[in-house]
């Protein structure tokens, strides 16, 4: 199963723009690529997803890497609201469910 | 508004009990999982469901068992709980990926139900 990597924890001022990493070197041509965030207390929610093009939605914008192995989550300003943890995960094309693994995410601190 | 509810939100067990975590979902989704979060170690796939009866493995499976006997109600089981399952437990549903038809498999999750085994 194609696994992702981010980074432990990030840090951004309030009102600053937040970019977080992800690493999916072993991603396969129809995976798409999923991120989720949970905040304190509650189950994990959808963010926004990309295949291969970058996305833009009311939460957030994707950018894709041009060879897929990457791809940024990008918060454009950062509010208190926003301190949780990020996961990236791979979810791909199928008919039927499959695995999918989310890992330890990107806890992401937002400070005044 | 789509909906995944867990049973409850916090239950306390002793070693040895017999455990249900109940999960159901209003959205008519063929996919359930059940997953649970430790500190340190992010959220680990336990069992996940794609269809009524069908099940399969996720990546930490032992210790754990299913049913789906439902479409919309998917149930772990702890046959025998011990101390080392004592973790948050979150389950999800999705509907079936189908391409390029608009659905892109989002998965709703439930609020978790904290399960602390003396």
């Amino acid at each position: 199963d194609a696994k992702t990597t981010q980074p432990n924890s990030m840090e951004s001022n309030e009102e600053e723009p937040v970019h977080l990493p992800c690493n999916h070197s072993t991603i396969s041509g129809t995976d798409y690529i999923h991120w989720y965030r949970q905040l304190p207390s509650q189950g994990p929610e959808y963010v926004i997803h990309g295949l291969t093009s970058n996305v833009n939605n009311r939460m957030a914008s994707l950018a894709i890497a041009e060879d897929r192995k990457s791809s940024t989550l990008i918060l454009h300003r950062a509010t208190l609201r926003d301190a949780a943890v990020y996961y990236c995960i791979l979810r791909p094309l199928t008919g039927t469910a499959s695995k999918l693994t989310f890992g330890t995410g990107t806890r992401l601190q937002v400070t005044l | 508004d789509v909906k995944v509810t867990q049973s409850s939100r916090y239950l306390v067990k002793r070693t040895g009990e017999k455990v249900f975590l109940e999960c159901v979902q209003d959205m008519d989704h063929e996919n359930m999982f059940w997953y649970r979060q430790d500190p340190g170690l992010g959220l680990r796939l336990i069992y996940f469901s794609y269809d009524v009866k069908m099940k399969e493995k996720g990546d930490i499976p032992e210790g754990y068992s299913v049913s789906r006997e439902k479409k919309e109600r998917f149930s772990l089981i702890l046959e025998s709980a011990s101390t080392n399952q004592t973790s948050m437990y979150l389950c999800a549903s999705s509907l079936v990926l189908l391409g390029t038809s608009g659905n892109i498999g989002e998965l709703f999750f439930g609020e978790g139900s904290r399960l602390t085994v003396l």
